[in-house]
């Protein structure tokens, strides 16, 4: 059983477009993450979510917004797509907001035209 | 290959050496550090964290040692396997505001 699974893999677009990314975690844990990992495979953290409610939210634009229904869900939208959003998404999720490790997906490429 | 144009720092060994992988980190109140192994395709997986009370800890073929005097914190990789190709990341956290910020990643190719 995969424990943070993201679908879609791969998600090819073009500019302007919305489009969503969903995040489910089996592992019971309570926080929850997005991060982007950009061509030269650099993580910078976007989003942290703590048992629905969000921590961190770092200096993105507001065309993205992430959404958890509940624990075991992070969704990502996407807004008004611009070819600098082409990257490749992980989300992530921990047991509690404080020292202890995240376990990533296994990403989703995003490719805009 | 997916090498080209990253400018990863890049470690090359051979099969059934020891590697040691570097990582400066930048914030001196950070007091959790993890190590974790990218291979294609797939997201970034746990290897071993140390916390800021420790200055050594080992796993299975795997030493971390963290030198807090110099933030600077090494992973070495015992009898290095092909298996062992990946890009390698170091990750910093702490405090209240929990967040991992992560490395640049290097690059570690073993030839058999």
């Amino acid at each position: 059983d995969t424990a943070v699974s993201q679908t879609p893999k791969y998600l090819v677009t073009q500019m302007g477009n919305d489009k969503s990314i969903k995040c489910e975690q089996n592992l019971g844990h309570d926080t929850m993450y997005w991060y982007k990992q950009d061509s030269k495979k650099f993580l910078k953290i976007m989003f942290s979510y703590n048992n629905k409610e969000l921590i961190i939210n770092e200096t993105v634009p507001n065309r993205f917004s992430p959404k958890s229904p509940d624990k075991a869900h992070l969704n990502l939208h996407i807004n008004s797509l611009e070819l600098g959003d082409s990257a490749v998404y992980f989300c992530a999720s921990s047991q509690g907001h404080n020292n202890s490790p995240l376990h990533f997906g296994n990403g989703t490429r995003l490719t805009v035209t | 290959g997916e090498s080209v144009g990253l400018h990863l720092p890049t470690l090359s060994v051979q099969e059934g050496d020891n590697s040691i992988i570097n990582c400066a980190y930048s914030n001196s109140a950070s007091d959790y550090f993890i190590w974790y192994k990218q291979e294609s395709g797939k997201g970034p997986q746990f290897i071993i964290d140390i916390r800021s009370n420790m200055d050594k800890r080992q796993g299975q073929r795997v030493t971390v040692l963290l030198n807090k005097t110099v933030k600077h914190l090494s992973l070495q990789i015992a009898a290095t396997q092909p298996g062992d190709s990946a890009v390698y990341f170091c990750a910093e956290g702490g405090g209240s505001n929990y967040k991992l910020t992560f490395g640049k990643g290097t690059l570690l190719t073993v030839n058999p």
